[in-house]
């Protein structure tokens, strides 16, 4: 059974970095698609980006010049940097795995969460 | 971007009675070459991450109960409940996965009447 294990900082200064990273245990991790979603405060989803085992990457064009996905397939780990972030970018930022070697497939297994807040 | 418009944004309905919820995109999501829709429903509860309740439209995901189905083709797609238990109040999204970057419904809240 795939295992999402996701950590990183909670609190962030406005036009600091966000830094996640996502563990995957319990499955082949170069059969995935690998990607990060977030949700604000009481508001609905967005899907930030995508990757896969050798690099290759798909990312929200609205957030494409702040976000960069990254992959570390020794330790099974995925990452997420978004630079210069702002109040707007306040959420509970989620870690999935796409259902789908292809790169477009439903988010199957999620991580827990984590909270992210940008306060001066 | 594919947008996708869920309808009603709230529903209340009575403990085993049915819900419908209603999931419209921009565009098609129906692939010609697999004609498979892709399209999944997830249902979220305070506090924890959605959970995938049905992909390529109407598929439902292992360990889900029958009375959740799902259906609709191209841009059109529903999500049914048959019999309302008091467990599934949450939210549900729908989502596509078609283009090159993905997209969600805004959620619709599904209450106890």
């Amino acid at each position: 059974q795939v295992q999402l294990q996701q950590w990183g900082a909670g609190l962030l200064r406005p036009s600091e970095t966000l830094s996640l990273t996502c563990a995957v245990s319990g499955e082949s991790f170069s059969d995935y698609y690998w990607s990060w979603i977030r949700q604000p405060p009481g508001k609905g989803l967005e899907w930030i980006g995508e990757i896969n085992h050798s690099g290759s990457t798909k990312y929200n064009p609205s957030l494409k010049t702040r976000v960069t996905i990254s992959v570390d397939t020794s330790m099974n780990h995925f990452s997420l940097k978004l630079s210069s972030v702002t109040a707007a970018d306040t959420a509970v930022y989620y870690c999935a795995r796409v259902e789908s070697g292809s790169g477009y497939g439903p988010l199957d297994h999620w991580g827990q969460g984590t909270l992210v807040t940008v306060s001066p | 971007d594919i947008v996708m418009t869920q309808s009603p944004d709230s529903l209340a309905v009575s403990l085993g009675e049915r819900a419908t919820i209603n999931c419209k995109s921009s565009q098609s999501v129906l692939f010609s070459s697999n004609k498979k829709n892709y399209l999944a429903w997830y249902q979220q509860k305070p506090g924890q991450p959605p959970k995938l309740l049905i992909d390529w439209a109407s598929t439902r995901e292992s360990g889900v109960p029958d009375r959740f189905s799902g259906s609709g083709s191209g841009t059109d797609f529903t999500l049914t409940i048959s019999s309302l238990q008091a467990e599934d109040v949450a939210v549900y999204y729908c989502h596509q996965y078609y283009g090159d970057s993905y997209t969600f419904g805004q959620g619709t809240k599904l209450e106890i009447k």
